[in-house]
């Protein structure tokens, strides 16, 4: 069956400019995050969704970042005035039901990278 | 300090050797416990979860010591085809999964 998927593979923008990062998730799938990795490091936890709304947005790094899930399966990672610092891949994620458990692993899309100029 | 924990490397091993990576969390609260691998460019996908007992998948065994609070992962008879990079995962009783750093395996021939 089909994955994650996420759109556009690629983006380059200027600095300043608005982004918008789309996730399609597993059918079925209620629990979708998103994170960010940088080169060499871990992906760097955002925002997690339970259904259409934000269980825990504790990891998006200040008001530039906001996510939406309007009907509970697409979710759009919106960028503001983008800075060269948000330059990175953003991994989208789902799970069958709340993530951490055993039998509801992640399922990661294959990313989008970023690049901001 | 880090939530997670890991040894960036990279390990350098020669076909055939065996080989482990650790692993160390600063939350005793920490429930469940993975560990992901990623290829270069690639997605990180699910090698294994990490259980109370430790458990064994084909080459790869999986160990979690919560009193000192650090999980391993062993892979025996190294292929090349292993080489990637390895993540641990925590999830930290709420609805966090947190990634280590990862660790760098480079398997020669």
């Amino acid at each position: 069956g089909a994955g994650v998927s996420q759109t556009p593979s690629n983006k380059v923008t200027e600095k300043g400019k608005y982004v918008e990062l789309r996730c399609d998730p597993i059918s079925g799938h209620t629990a979708l995050y998103w994170y960010r990795q940088s080169l060499g490091q871990g992906p760097e936890f955002l925002i997690y969704f339970q259904g259409t709304g934000a269980a825990d947005d504790s990891g998006l790094p200040n008001d530039r970042f906001f996510a939406v899930r309007p009907e509970g399966s697409v979710s759009t990672l919106k960028i503001q005035r983008t800075e060269r610092g948000d330059s990175a891949v953003y991994l989208c994620a789902s799970s069958l039901t709340r993530p951490g458990q055993y039998n509801s692993p992640l399922h990661f899309g294959n990313g989008t990278r970023l690049t901001v100029t | 300090r880090k939530e997670v924990e890991q040894d960036p490397g990279p390990f350098n091993v020669p076909e055939g050797a065996t080989v482990a990576f650790n692993c160390t969390y600063s939350n005793s609260a920490s429930q469940s416990f993975f560990w992901y691998r990623q290829d270069c460019r690639k997605e990180p996908k699910l090698l294994m979860s990490v259980y109370s007992s430790g458990n064994e998948d084909g080459r790869f065994t999986a160990q979690l010591n919560r009193a000192s609070q650090y999980i391993s992962l062993l892979i025996r008879d190294s292929k090349l085809s292993d080489s990637a990079t390895y993540l641990c995962v925590v999830n930290n009783a709420g609805n966090m999964l947190t990634f280590g750093g990862g660790t760098r395996l480079m398997v020669k021939p």
